[in-house]
């Protein structure tokens, strides 16, 4: 079945530090890819997205690009700030008669530091 | 405009008894999806909605876990003699349609089993 496998948390980074959340998938066909962010006492918020192959997701700072070759979708950003403090997860949903279900990743902690 | 919303937003119960969570989708949105987020399965697909008519149930851990959606609407998850293992964030989610659509979260239902 599909999966998604992600980089384990938690993250502790101090503000203005690079950020790679490193995200494998297995999936069958070509699925949609996309990383969700819980902010705090937060419901799940979509932070971007990528439909094909080298597509390229990017939001509020935040990059991510599909790798069919590597079936990875890593999250970076180039300068964090306190507020990205928050769950980050990665996810996908594959086109099948499963419809548009989401598979998640565990999650990853992120922390950044004044 | 209104975005998901689920209630209550807080539920706790003893052992045994039924309970019933909610959810009100953006208006509009034809596909409804639950989701079940616990600490030791991270966030679980249960079943999702077309209209009124639920495709893929496949998620659902047990025949104690029913949903239904009225009026292409509102939906409600039942589960019927809780266990301490039902305890969990239920999310609900919604989306214009089941393909390719972003799905809009809501905050969820704490739900605590004793």
């Amino acid at each position: 079945g599909d999966s998604v496998t992600q980089m384990e948390g938690p993250v502790t980074l101090s503000e203005e530090a690079f950020l790679t959340i490193n995200c494998t998938y297995t999936a069958t066909g070509y699925p949609s890819l996309f990383w969700y962010v819980q902010y705090p006492g937060e419901g799940l918020q979509l932070l971007l997205k990528a439909t094909k192959a080298d597509d390229k997701g990017s939001n509020k700072g935040f990059e991510a690009t599909y790798r069919k070759e590597t079936t990875s979708f890593h999250l970076e950003k180039g300068s964090v700030q306190v507020s990205d403090s928050a769950v980050y997860f990665c996810a996908l949903t594959a086109q099948d008669t499963s419809g548009s279900r989401l598979t998640f990743g565990e999650g990853t902690q992120l922390t950044v530091n004044p | 405009g209104a975005g998901v919303s689920q209630s209550p937003s807080n539920k706790v119960t003893e052992k045994g008894k039924d309970v019933e969570l909610r959810c009100d989708p953006i208006s509009g949105h034809t596909a409804l999806y639950w989701y079940r987020q616990s600490l030791g399965q991270g966030l679980e697909f249960l079943i999702y909605f077309q209209g009124n008519s639920a495709p893929d149930k496949s998620g659902l851990p047990s025949d104690r876990f029913s949903a239904e959606r009225t009026g292409g609407s509102v939906s409600t998850l039942t589960i019927q003699r809780t266990q301490q293992e039902d305890s969990a964030v239920y999310l609900c989610a919604s989306s214009l349609q089941v393909i390719n659509n972003e799905q809009f979260f809501g905050p969820g239902t704490r739900l605590t089993v004793l």
